[in-house]
C-alpha cells in the first residue's frame, strides 16, 4: 500500500527566507508525485508534479521539488518566501495512471513579516 | 480551464438527516472522486467513479454512498448524517488515459449538529 509522510505539521519562516517542506513516500513502483497548495477557504491547487525524467521539477509560484529515489523523498523548496505563500501544503503519491492519490497529512506554513 | 464546482461552500445539517453533496465538472472527464479532509490526516478517498453508473470504494466508504447518473455530475450521499461526518469534502476530476493531475473543486464544509 502506498503512503505519504509529511513530518512537519507546522513551519514558520520569515519573509524572504528559504523554505524546504519535507515529503517521504512509500510506493512499490516508480511513483507519480505531486505537491498541492491550499490557501484558506480554497480548494487544492497543483504546484508541481513528477511523472518521469528530470528529477528536479519546476512548478508555479517559484517552487521546485526534487525526486530522490534512494531516499524515497520529494521535498518542496522555494529560495525566497513571500507572505502570500502562507497556506497548507500537501504532498501526494499516485499510482501509474495517476488515478489513485494518497495524500500526506499536510504542512501548514506561516510567514513572519 | 477545467472547472469543478460544488453545490455548497458551507452546509449545516442535523444528526440523522440525509445529505447530498453535488459536484459538477465541465471538461468531460471520465474519473471523478470524493475526498474528506480532516486536520492532520490530509485528504482521504471516500469513493471514485471511472464512468457513468460505475463506482469504486476508496479508503473510507463507510457511512457514504455515491451516484453518477451523468458524466459531468458526481454526488456524495450521507444516508444518515452523524457528527463524526463533520468535515471538509472535496471533489475532483481527472481525464482517462493521460498523464495528468486531479482537478479539485473548492470544497464543502459540512457541519453535522
Amino acid at each position: 500500500a502506498q503512503s505519504v509522510t509529511q513530518p512537519d505539521i507546522h513551519i514558520t519562516v520569515s519573509e524572504g527566507a528559504s523554505l524546504e517542506l519535507r515529503c517521504n513516500y512509500s510506493y512499490g513502483a516508480t511513483p507519480y508525485l505531486f505537491w498541492y497548495v491550499q490557501s484558506p477557504g480554497q480548494g487544492l491547487q497543483l504546484l508541481l508534479k513528477y511523472f518521469s525524467g528530470d528529477t528536479l521539477v519546476q512548478g508555479i509560484k517559484g517552487f521546485e521539488a526534487e525526486f530522490k529515489r534512494s531516499q524515497s523523498s520529494f521535498n518542496l523548496r522555494k529560495p525566497s518566501v513571500h507572505w502570500s505563500d502562507a497556506a497548507e501544503y500537501f504532498c501526494a503519491v499516485g499510482n501509474n495512471a495517476g488515478n489513485m492519490l494518497t495524500f500526506g497529512g499536510g504542512t501548514r506554513l506561516m510567514v513572519k513579516p | 480551464d477545467v472547472k469543478v464546482t460544488q453545490s455548497s461552500r458551507y452546509l449545516v445539517k442535523r444528526t440523522g438527516e440525509k445529505v447530498f453533496l453535488e459536484c459538477v465538472q465541465d471538461m468531460d472527464h471520465e474519473n471523478m472522486f470524493w475526498y474528506r479532509q480532516d486536520p492532520g490526516l490530509g485528504l482521504r478517498l471516500i469513493y471514485f467513479s471511472y464512468d457513468v453508473k460505475m463506482k469504486e470504494k476508496g479508503d473510507i466508504p463507510e457511512g457514504y454512498s455515491v451516484s453518477r447518473e451523468k458524466k459531468e455530475r458526481f454526488s456524495l450521499i450521507l444516508e444518515s448524517a452523524s457528527t463524526n461526518q463533520t468535515s471538509m469534502y472535496l471533489c475532483a476530476s481527472l481525464p482517462l488515459g493521460v498523464e495528468d493531475t486531479q482537478y479539485f473543486g473548492p470544497g464543502t464544509r459540512l457541519t453535522v449538529l
